[in-house]
């Protein structure tokens, strides 16, 4: 079975400066994507940065990079240049590839950015 | 285009009582889902549809919960009778399906049990 970990369940950080979200993973399947979600107080569950296992290359969007560890099964989300609107619940998720796309998400860390 | 549209948004229920949920998915997706996150906890599937037919209930407490996606378009989740323990938010999402099965999510419901 598949289990995702957050170990960090909230974090802060001022405005402007960067932070770093953990998460690591189990699995003994090769092919796979992994997922940063955002959960804004609404509730609207938002698609932050996805990775797919057989690229090394990291992702990034923007100010959203991720350092993805593949033997380590470990996947951080870097936020660069924190604004105030990522405050929110953060979600690291696992998806097996091209088995439904049913995902597997870690228990969340909390993220507060403060001016 | 539209996104994923979920009603009601809140709904306050006593324990024993029925309720049901809403989901219209994003036009033209062939998969849709539904999640429990309860407080403090990341969403957990209960159950995915691909067109009208059910891929994954696995987790889908079978004697109070039931969902069923009418002509493949829209949804319904129905719980019956209701627990204080379903007390949570229910998320539906849809995606257009493989390969990468990219979700879209709703604003989810926050279901209250008293």
């Amino acid at each position: 079975a598949q289990t995702v970990t957050q170990s960090q369940p909230e974090m802060s950080v001022q405005e402007a400066e960067t932070v770093t979200l953990s998460c690591t993973y189990d699995t003994s399947e090769n092919n796979y994507y992994l997922f940063w979600y955002k959960q804004p107080p609404s509730r609207q569950m938002i698609l932050v940065i996805r990775q797919e296992a057989y690229k090394q290359q990291n992702a990034t969007e923007n100010r959203f990079s991720v350092n993805f560890q593949k033997a380590a099964k470990s996947f951080s989300l870097k936020i660069s240049d924190s604004q105030l609107g990522d405050t929110a619940m953060y979600f690291c998720a696992f998806m097996i590839y091209n088995q439904g796309g049913k995902l597997i998400f870690g228990q969340g860390t909390e993220l507060s950015v403060k001016p | 285009e539209a996104g994923v549209a979920q009603s009601p948004r809140y709904k306050i229920i006593e324990k024993r009582q029925s309720v049901a949920f809403w989901c219209n998915p994003i036009s033209g997706h062939a998969t849709l889902y539904w999640y429990q996150q309860i407080l403090g906890q990341g969403p957990k599937l209960l159950i995915q549809f691909q067109n009208n037919g059910v891929v994954d209930d696995s987790q889908l407490p079978k004697d109070r919960f039931s969902a069923e996606r009418l002509k493949g378009v829209d949804s319904t989740l129905k719980i019956q009778p209701a627990k204080l323990e379903d007390s949570a938010v229910y998320l539906c999402a849809s995606s257009l399906g493989p390969p990468s099965y990219e979700q879209y999510f709703g604003p989810g419901t926050r279901l209250t049990v008293t």
